[in-house]
């Protein structure tokens, strides 16, 4: 499946660096997802994005920073992380947000590690 | 709060029949949904419950209880690729994906 792309697949990154992280979306969806995923938990939802209007975020520190300049591309920003930042960091798309079985699909995730 | 449950851990024997449970408490259900991720890969869709009953797909069949909160994955003649995390997630009132910690399945020769 390479309906959703996402790079670097691999960061190592200095507490005081500032990185960004890309996704791309191939399928005409109109939502996108951040999410976090850490060893041996659930997945974390951290930003949702409908038709490029950010509808969700989930109480995340502002050190991440969510940007969607189109329904195709979506980011994050990164500056200033944590050590316990480092974690996969999966994004998603779906069709249409909040209408019935709105099966989501994934990119192959960033393994962010912060030094 | 909303919960999600699922064991951490099974083994089974390639060819054999294996069960990965789900059970699930949240605040309203828009349906049920599988996914399988390998070591260092994206979760991929597996498979979407909302009605009770069994859903089959090939090898893999979902069946979902919801007045008892409770779903299976049924994986069927495994093979060694079958070896994964099996991820379990529940769509609640406002079309948001609660998900479990995901069920690592390791297969044996």
């Amino acid at each position: 499946e390479t309906g959703v792309t996402q790079t670097p697949r691999h960061l190592v990154m200095g507490m005081t660096n500032k990185k960004s992280l890309k996704c791309e979306q191939h399928l005409g969806h109109n939502a996108m997802y951040w999410y976090k995923q850490s060893a041996k938990k659930p997945l974390e939802l951290m930003f949702v994005y409908s038709l490029e209007e950010r509808v969700e975020n989930n109480s995340v520190p502002s050190r991440f920073s969510p940007e969607c300049p189109n329904s195709s591309h979506l980011f994050l920003h990164l500056h200033t992380l944590q050590p316990e930042d480092s974690a996969l960091y999966l994004c998603a798309s779906s069709q249409d947000l909040g209408q019935g079985p709105d099966t989501q699909y994934f990119g192959p995730g960033t393994r962010l590690t912060v030094l | 709060g909303q919960n999600i449950d699922q064991p951490t851990e099974m083994t089974a024997t390639e060819g054999a029949i294996v069960q990965i449970n789900c059970t699930y408490q949240t605040s309203g259900f828009n349906g049920l949904f599988w996914y399988q991720q390998h070591a260092g890969e994206a979760p991929t869709f597996l498979s979407y419950n909302v009605l009770d009953g069994l859903e089959e797909k090939g090898r893999f069949s979902s069946f979902l209880s919801r007045s008892k909160g409770y779903s299976y994955l049924l994986l069927k003649e495994l093979q060694m690729k079958d070896s994964a995390s099996y991820l379990c997630a529940v769509m609640d009132s406002n079309y948001q994906l609660i998900w479990g910690a995901g069920t690592k399945l390791i297969i044996k020769p």
